[in-house]
């Protein structure tokens, strides 16, 4: 089963424009992982946020947590052609580290120039 | 190495057959973790490790399908057996004492 449930499925927008993906959970977490994942290829691991954590920044990437919604969003600043990529968050189920991760859907973005 | 590797990148078997998945983890890392994927969907857990000992097997959908990792390094995932449902990408991931897990590139299976 899944638990993280991406909005939107896909997103298509032009180089240079900012892109928002969201998410959400149902149950409690120690930390929210985004990954992305280029056609055909492996998954990339974007950015962690802890669950006392509200916002973090790693270059052009925002994340958000909000617990009280399960909700996380992932902001993308300033796109270009090569973040073109499907997008999952992901969470850690239980209340240890060194435990499944649960994935959403993804998030399918196409960045064109 | 530098990342986690796995092996064979694609594998093409006949319904029945029995097919064994590697993963060689990035060195030193403790836990080891196997996933599926389909098509459009998101990983899904499968099993995972810590060192030598297997944690959870909760995700393993059946009991054709087993994993072992003998020495706390390399893992083999294997499936006994193979339906063509079972045709995905099987995904490995590593992490340290922290909660990142890096994934290796996948192996493709296709069960004629």
């Amino acid at each position: 089963s899944q638990q993280g449930e991406e909005d939107p499925q896909a997103l298509s927008i032009q180089e240079g424009e900012n892109a928002t993906m969201n998410c959400s959970y149902k149950t409690s977490i120690n930390n929210l992982q985004w990954y992305r994942q280029n056609s055909g290829r492996g998954l990339v691991h974007l950015i962690l946020i802890r669950s006392n954590e509200r916002e973090k920044h790693s270059g052009r990437l925002r994340v958000t947590l909000d617990t009280s919604k399960k909700s996380s969003s992932l902001l993308i600043t300033a796109s270009r052609a090569a973040d073109t990529a499907s997008y999952f968050c992901a969470t850690d189920a239980r209340n240890q580290a060194g435990t499944a991760l649960i994935f959403g859907k993804g998030t399918t973005l196409s960045v064109s120039s | 190495g530098a990342g986690v590797s796995q092996s064979p990148r694609y594998k093409v078997t006949k319904r029945g057959q029995d097919v064994a998945l590697r993963c060689d983890p990035i060195s030193g890392h403790v836990s080891l973790y196997w996933y599926r994927q389909a098509l459009g969907q998101g990983p899904e857990f499968l099993t995972y490790f810590n060192y030598e000992a297997q944690q959870d097997k909760s995700g393993l959908p059946n009991d054709r399908f087993s994993a072992e990792r003998p020495e706390g390094s390399i893992s083999t995932l294997t499936i006994q057996r193979t339906e063509q449902r079972d045709s995905a990408m099987y995904r490995c991931a590593s992490s340290s004492a922290v909660e990142t897990q890096y994934f290796g590139p996948g192996t493709r299976l296709l069960v004629l």
